[in-house]
């Protein structure tokens, strides 16, 4: 079958760094995406990877190993708008996107 | 202009009626599709079409239909409407060339 599986939540406080992991079964395999959604809207696209490796954007980070069907988001100097839920995408050959159920992060003062 | 449009933004219905929830979009992408979202869960993908000709059932099509009248435009029909099919639903478009997507703001169904 196909999955992903991520943690329900994750807590940190402002500042700090934090990881969200994302681990995958599939077929078809082509890539790794994050998206962000804030409650009460829509998802937005962080970042992609397809191949092995860091791929950094700004204070977001992702990590891919294809190897170990494995991904992370690293988020740091957190601040207070980074809370929102977070979901590991992935590339598939037979529904195009699956996404996992989301990591909902809160960030404290 | 917001790039992906969709209306209603909320709508509330009846069991057993017809509801059609439209999208446009203006990025000129090809790729267009349907996800719901249940509270507290990932996306789930109804229907996906890569360009007019082409329509493809997703995970949990039962119950739905669609239409992709043109490039822009992709609707999603239900029939006939359950409760369990209370859900907030998004469009989403892509170019396919790096696997992102641009969702719409949602439509908020509530279903009697």
């Amino acid at each position: 079958g196909q999955s992903l599986e991520q943690p329900s939540e994750v807590t940190a406080v402002e500042g700090a760094i934090v990881q969200i992991n994302c681990t995958y079964q599939t077929s078809g395999f082509y890539g790794l995406s994050w998206y962000q959604q804030h409650d009460g809207g829509a998802p937005t696209f962080l970042s992609y990877n397809a191949l092995d490796g860091l791929e950094e954007t700004g204070r977001f980070s992702s990590f891919l190993s294809r190897s170990d069907s494995y991904g992370y988001l690293l988020l740091q100097e957190l601040q207070m708008k980074d809370s929102a839920s977070y979901f590991c995408a992935v590339g598939s050959g037979t529904y195009k996107y699956i996404f996992g159920t989301g990591t909902r992060l809160k960030v404290l003062a | 202009d917001a790039d992906v449009t969709q209306t209603p933004r909320n709508r509330i219905t009846k069991t057993g009626k017809r509801i059609m929830l439209e999208c446009s979009q203006t990025k000129g992408h090809d790729r267009m599709y349907w996800y719901r979202q249940d509270p507290g869960l990932g996306l789930q993908l109804i229907y996906y079409s890569f360009d007019v000709k082409d329509i493809n059932k997703g995970e949990i099509s039962d119950g739905y239909s669609v239409s992709r009248q043109a490039q822009a435009k992709f609707s999603l029909s239900l029939e006939s409407a359950i409760p369990n099919q209370t859900a907030l639903y998004f469009c989403a478009t892509s170019d396919g060339r790096e696997e992102t997507q641009y969702f719409g703001p949602g439509t908020r169904l509530l279903v009697l």
